[in-house]
């Protein structure tokens, strides 16, 4: 079964410091995907960051950078120059690439706050 | 280019009432699904479409159905709404095949069962 967790219901930062979201993933299928999710106060979900399983290399999206540690199998968000705009809830999630199920399987997410 | 939209965005049901949650997307995408999402807990899979005429259920099919008669949409239909329906519904959907299955969410809408 897959499983996603992520342990840190909350975090705080401060503006303009680099911040690190923690997820960790269980899985026996080798072909997966890893993804991350921003959802703001107005309620909907944004698309950060994928991350492949045969990935050679750690995804980047401009400030965002994923730390892939695949025998850990940790999928950790970092987050670098917080905004005050960062101050969202973040979720992890996982999606099996083989099949036709593709569904995703979130994590519970972390509430981040960026302080001025 | 519209994405993925959901209507409507907020509706409040009395218990036993029946509806049906709209969505629709423009990308010519395959795959479809409806989340929930409670208080403290990520998205939680209900359905889901690989394509029209196909479907599955995910996690929590209990008290909802689909169907899925064209690619566009995918509708979700709430038979007798219970208290513990109330919950904030997401509509994705995403290509099927390719490594980088982005799901793209619609805007979600607020269901409120008394």
């Amino acid at each position: 079964a897959q499983k996603i967790t992520q342990t840190q219901p909350g975090m705080f930062v401060q503006e303009k410091e680099a911040v690190t979201l923690d997820c960790t993933y269980d899985t026996s299928d080798p072909s997966y995907g890893l993804f991350w999710y921003k959802q703001p106060s107005s309620g909907e979900m944004i698309f950060l960051i994928y991350q492949g399983s045969y990935d050679q290399q750690n995804a980047t999206e401009g400030r965002y950078s994923l730390n892939f540690q695949k025998a850990r199998k940790s999928a950790n968000l970092v987050i670098s120059a917080s905004q005050l705009g960062d101050s969202a809830m973040y979720f992890c999630a996982m999606r099996h690439l083989s099949g036709s199920a593709r569904q995703l399987t979130f994590g519970s997410g972390t509430q981040l706050t960026v302080l001025p | 280019n519209a994405g993925v939209t959901q209507t409507p965005k907020f509706q409040v049901l009395k218990t036993g009432q029946s509806m049906t949650l709209q969505c629709a997307q423009d990308m010519n995408h395959e795959y479809m699904s409806w989340y929930r999402q409670d208080p403290g807990m990520g998205l939680r899979l209900i359905h889901y479409s690989v394509g029209a005429g196909i479907t599955d259920q995910g996690e929590v099919p209990n008290g909802y159905n689909v169907s899925r008669s064209t690619t566009e949409d995918f509708p979700l239909r709430l038979l007798s709404a219970a208290p513990s329906q109330t919950s904030v519904y997401f509509c994705a959907s995403s290509y099927v095949a390719g490594a980088k299955d982005t799901q793209y969410f619609g805007p979600g809408t607020r269901l409120t069962v008394l």
